[in-house]
């Protein structure tokens, strides 16, 4: 299985700031057919379902706000918030769907300072 | 507007059996691979299986293998997830899940939709 560790457990950053979610995965998960990877980062807000930010590792969901991206190859990813909103206040998880059983990471608790 | 719509849960004695129910609208679901994912209270996401869209392929946990099946009714727009031999760490929420592109014969793929969740309790 592949392990998917993010860190931190959670951060907590001032209104406008950056907010920083790092992810990595314990083997590559670059498809070579394709040559996309398989990383996607959801963001969950309480009684929530999860919501779609980000896929093949950098990719923007269609109506997400750009203060969100996504960066990285290989085995290490990170999510980052340019200007945390209030409305950013959410837990994050990083998922591989590169192969079975897909994983996600443990979540990353983003707060306001 | 795609909205996935969960039912069939409740509270249920370890050892004994559900079936989930998720019902698609505004969209036609057998063009798509499905995912059921769970999140135990206060905890993270679990995988839990994918069907192909045509129901060719299915994956599970090793968590619920051979004690969970996937399958769908392409006629009712509907996926299931049958549960037996139920274990009290299988509380969870469960959330289907469509992926973002139709026709793949593959489970690479991200998901674009997920349902509200359906809350099931194992417990004596």
């Amino acid at each position: 299985d592949i392990v998917m560790t993010q860190s931190p457990d959670s951060l907590a950053v001032s209104l406008g700031e950056r907010a920083t979610i790092n992810c990595r995965s314990s083997q590559s998960i670059l498809y070579s057919s394709t040559n996309k990877t398989y990383l996607t980062w959801y963001q969950q807000k309480p009684g929530q379902p999860p919501k779609l930010l980000i896929y093949w590792a950098s990719t923007r969901e269609s109506g997400v706000p750009d203060r969100f991206s996504g960066s990285g190859s290989g085995t290490d990813f990170t999510l980052t918030i340019s200007s945390l909103q209030t409305e950013d206040v959410a837990v994050y998880y990083c998922q591989q769907y590169y192969s079975i059983p897909l994983t996600f990471g443990g979540g990353t608790k983003v707060q306001i300072k | 507007q795609v909205q996935l719509v969960e039912s069939g849960g409740g509270v249920v004695q370890p050892g004994g059996s559900l079936r989930l129910s998720c019902e698609a609208s505004g969209v036609t679901l057998s063009t798509y691979g499905m995912h059921w994912v769970r999140q135990s209270p206060g905890k993270g996401l679990e995988w839990v299986a994918f069907i192909r869209y045509d129901g060719g392929n299915k994956y599970y946990a090793d968590s619920v293998k051979g004690r969970f099946t996937i399958s769908r009714d392409n006629s009712k727009n509907t996926l299931y997830l049958q549960m037996r031999s139920l274990r009290t760490e299988d509380t969870a929420v469960y959330y289907c899940a469509k992926v973002w592109v139709a026709g793949l014969f593959s489970f690479r793929a991200h998901f674009d939709t997920w349902g509200r969740g359906m809350m099931v309790t194992v417990s004596s």
